[in-house]
């Protein structure tokens, strides 16, 4: 399967640490981006990087992404207890016409 | 950006009974995607639909099961037929943004729970 693959599964973590959250992946691509969904509701992009580039940055959200491994991350400075919902990656393939192929997603939880 | 909105938002359904859902988008779009999310789990394209053509359905998911219309640029709908539990999901509306690198804007999903 061309999907990325997303660890942890889970992450909890108190308000003002930092969150992590990797994926990783098998094939070219063309981009990777990061999503974010609230309690089952529609998902919102948050960050694209291509993949020509190894390092983005977007308010408290920094992604990096090594295209020799394979593998993404995302990071989340100074978390807030709003930060709490589901986060995907999605990779779109070079050619494959604006289709994503979303990962198993990373639950996070930040405790006030 | 692009605001789409989904109808019905959730539904309970009976078994053996399709339902079909609404996707409006507030700007013209060359391409819609429709996407399934089974509890707990990550989601996965069922088709895209172009206007003036059939729906392109992904490896599992049949026309028959899901027929799609897209009668115009802005509105889609996804039908989801003779529902058995296992199709209980969220399903999401999606467009591409203008932008090349196609980001994806989503409608708030309509969740069906089949009895």
């Amino acid at each position: 399967s061309q999907q990325g693959e997303e660890d942890p599964q889970a992450l909890s973590i108190q308000e003002g640490e930092n969150a992590t959250m990797n994926c990783s992946y098998k094939t070219s691509i063309n981009n990777l981006q990061w999503y974010r969904q609230n309690s089952g509701r529609g998902l919102v992009h948050l960050i694209l990087i291509r993949s020509n580039e190894r390092e983005k940055h977007s308010g408290r959200l920094r992604v990096t992404l090594d295209t020799s491994k394979k593998s993404s991350s995302l990071l989340i400075t100074a978390s807030r207890a709003a930060d709490t919902a589901s986060y995907f990656c999605a990779i779109r393939l070079p050619s494959s016409y604006g289709k994503l192929t979303f990962g198993q997603g990373t639950i996070l939880t930040v405790h006030p | 950006s692009a605001v789409i909105s989904q109808k019905p938002s959730r539904d309970i359904c009976q078994r053996g009974t399709s339902l079909t859902i609404q996707c409006q988008v507030d700007s013209q779009v060359t391409m819609m995607f429709w996407y399934r999310q089974q509890p707990g789990q990550s989601l996965t394209l069922i088709a895209t639909a172009n206007q003036g053509s059939e729906a392109t359905y992904e490896s599992g998911f049949v026309i028959d099961k899901f027929p799609i219309s897209r009668p115009n640029l802005t509105f889609s709908t996804l039908t989801v037929s003779n529902m058995s539990p296992e199709d209980s999901s969220i399903y999401l509306c999606s467009v591409q943004s203008g932008r090349a690198s196609g980001e994806l804007f989503f409608g708030e999903g309509s969740r069906l729970t089949v009895l």
